[in-house]
């Protein structure tokens, strides 16, 4: 079975261009999570979505937008990029009810310039 | 204070060593707890859950205070396979799906 999908794998924009990445979840999972990673920190938590509803989001400017397709693949969208952008953008997904336990995808290495 | 808090290191330890990393997390309500493992410029992949009453998978073994606030995880005989970056995760705050990530401890194993 495939795993969580992310497209593109590497990504390069220049400030104030606005970017959109992708992901599709494992099959049968309707639970999907953005969360943005820099080098030397863990993951932080940007959205999560359940069912198209946004069930969570953390502390991002309202630059960052997502949702939720009626086939659980997701998007998350980036407007004005600013140099502190630029990390990898892990997309996670889980099953309903299992708190916690996040799949991840291989993440969209993004780089603004 | 932070959420979740991890000493970066790293650790270097050589093959057949014994590690212990420890994770402290600061709310007290949290239910669920969680250890992941992230080679380089890879995505973090789950190791393993911690129960209450502790778990253990092969050389793995992971373990919960609740008293202290904080989770463990030790590996035993130590491969240079073992070289990463590990994670804890805590969550489940009022029914909550979202863990809060760690910054991650480095592991380096060394022949």
């Amino acid at each position: 079975d495939a795993g969580v999908t992310q497209s593109p794998t590497h990504l390069i924009k220049t400030r104030g261009q606005h970017v959109t990445l992708r992901c599709s979840p494992i099959s049968g999972h309707k639970s999907v999570s953005w969360y943005q990673q820099v080098l030397g920190q863990g993951p932080q938590f940007i959205f999560q979505y359940y069912e198209k509803e946004e069930r969570g989001r953390g502390n991002f400017p309202d630059r960052f937008s997502a949702r939720q397709f009626p086939n659980y693949s997701s998007e998350l969208n980036v407007n004005a990029l600013l140099l502190g952008d630029s990390a990898l953008y892990l997309c996670a997904s889980s099953l309903a009810g299992v708190a916690g336990i996040q799949y991840f995808g291989a993440g969209t290495r993004l780089s603004v310039l | 204070r932070k959420e979740v808090e991890q000493d970066p290191g790293p650790f270097n330890v050589p093959e057949g060593a014994t590690v212990a990393f420890n994770c402290t997390y600061s709310n007290s309500a949290s239910q669920s707890f969680f250890w992941y493992r992230q080679d380089c410029r890879k995505e973090p992949k789950l190791l393993m859950s911690v129960y209450s009453s502790g778990n253990e998978d092969g050389r793995f073994t992971a373990q919960l205070n609740r008293a202290s606030q904080y989770i463990s995880l030790l590996i035993r005989d130590s491969k240079l396979s073992d070289s990463a970056t590990y994670l804890c995760a805590v969550g489940g705050v009022g029914g909550s799906y979202i863990p809060t990530f760690g910054r991650g401890t480095s592991l380096i194993v060394h022949p």
